[in-house]
């Protein structure tokens, strides 16, 4: 069983629309979350991290959190080409360690 | 500010040796993990050390060590290598103090191809 599951993809949406990335963990005990862009390539940055239920916003980016439900989200409000990347949606299950969902490759089309 | 440095970016070997690959963490951060990436899939977590002190290991076989020296530095050595064994070399470092796991910082990686 999988500890953390993304949208399969791969999304594409239109220059200035909204880009919304989901994510499910399995493990109740998670506490911290985490949203990594990676270009192709290149290694994962860290964009967002949200501890606690609700929203979190930073700029163009917001994170959701739902731990009842055991789903986090990403909206990329206003995209922009250069957006376009693999998320990685993270959650640190355990005392030491983070375990990523597989990505999910977002186009943004101008 | 320098930010987390690995070396070799990339290198390539055949079956049945061995590697090592080096990383220097963010200036302050005592925590440093390794993380293997197969093309197409999420990082996996391969160890975590911490004030020089292994304080967790993922499921990887025993051809997989590391260490952390006093200046934080780490090392990652495979031995025995396999073809399955190519992929990008995450190394990581965090600020927060074990046992917490804080926000991951990751270099540029060092991308092994074994043939």
């Amino acid at each position: 069983q999988k500890e953390v599951e993304q949208n399969s993809g791969p999304l594409s949406v239109p220059e200035g629309a909204i880009a919304s990335l989901n994510c499910t963990y399995s493990d109740r005990g998670s506490q911290s979350f985490f949203w990594y862009r990676q270009y192709s390539g290149k290694s994962p940055e860290l964009i967002m991290s949200i501890y606690s239920n609700g929203d979190k916003e930073d700029g163009r980016f917001t994170a959701q959190l739902n731990k009842a439900s055991q789903y986090v989200s990403l909206l990329i409000r206003d995209s922009q080409p250069s957006d376009s990347a693999t998320y990685l949606c993270a959650a640190a299950t355990g005392a030491n360690n983070l375990f990523f969902g597989t990505g999910t490759r977002l186009t943004v089309i101008p | 500010d320098a930010g987390v440095t690995q070396s070799p970016t990339h290198l390539i070997k055949t079956r049945g040796q061995q590697v090592t690959l080096r990383c220097s963490p963010i200036s302050g951060h005592k925590s440093v993990s390794w993380y293997q990436q197969v093309l197409g899939q999420g990082p996996q977590f391969i160890f975590q050390y911490y004030e020089k002190e292994e304080r967790g290991r993922g499921n990887f076989p025993d051809r997989f060590s590391a260490r952390q020296f006093p200046n934080y530095s780490s090392e990652l050595n495979v031995n025995a290598l396999l073809l399955g064994d190519s992929a990008l070399y995450l190394c990581a470092s965090s600020l927060v103090s074990y046992p917490n796991t804080g926000e991951l910082f990751f270099g540029e990686g060092s991308r092994l191809t074994v043939l």
